[in-house]
């Protein structure tokens, strides 16, 4: 069974640029969730998808925007880059959205860089 | 806030020795807790999780603890191995339940 695969895994823009990355849950699953990883702010939640609708979002600007399509694979876009968007993007699926998520598996992540 | 930390960010030991890395959370209300292990270039990885009305879990030897009277959370992995080196999240769940607080992790080095 394939696990999540994120696209790109690096990625460098410019400030003021916009990025769109995706991510391609576990065959089966339809909960999508985002997390921006950072040394300073560490793990953070971004949003959740499920089944196509947006369930939860975090604490975020709203240049972060996601959507999720009928095949359950999500994309997240960032508009507007400012420096201190450089992170790890992060994708986790599970079968059911919610937690417990024991059953929730992470991506390696895209690594975007913003110069 | 909410907000979960931890006590060390590094924690250094030998192969076969007993580790235990510690976690402070701040939201009394939580109920559940889950420890993470992210190793270099990789996501996290779920390890073992715990409600708010156990003490104490166990896994495969790890073995999770939750003081909610000091709102503390610890994670014991016996006889670590060089496999074992990684970086430690500890988590909790929201004020809605839906989404994780994940704290800055602990970075466990294992030594041969």
């Amino acid at each position: 069974k394939a696990g999540v695969t994120q696209t790109p895994r690096y990625l460098i823009k410019t400030r003021g640029q916009q990025v769109t990355l995706s991510c391609s849950p576990i065959s089966g699953h339809r909960s999508v969730s985002w997390y921006q990883q950072t040394p300073g702010q560490g793990l953070q939640f971004l949003f959740e998808y499920f089944s196509e609708t947006q369930r939860n979002k975090g604490n975020f600007p709203g240049r972060f925007s996601g959507r999720q399509f009928s095949n359950s694979r999500s994309e997240m876009n960032v508009s507007t880059l400012e420096l201190g968007d450089s992170a790890l993007y992060l994708c986790a699926s599970s079968a059911k959205p919610g937690l417990p998520n024991t059953e929730a598996f992470f991506g390696q992540g895209t690594r975007l860089t913003v110069v | 806030g909410e907000s979960v930390g931890l006590h060390l960010p590094t924690l250094s030991v030998q192969e076969g020795d007993n580790s235990i890395i510690n976690c402070a959370y701040s939201n009394s209300a939580s109920d559940y807790f889950i420890w993470y292990k992210q190793e270099s270039g990789k996501g996290p990885q779920f390890i073992i999780d715990i409600r708010s009305n156990m003490d104490k879990r166990q896994g495969q030897r790890v073995t999770v603890l939750l003081n909610k009277t000091v709102k503390h959370l610890s994670l014991q992995i016996a006889a670590t191995q060089p496999g074992d080196s990684a970086v430690y999240f500890c988590a909790e769940e929201d004020q809605a339940g839906t989404a994780l607080i994940f704290g800055k992790g602990t970075t466990l080095s294992v030594s041969s």
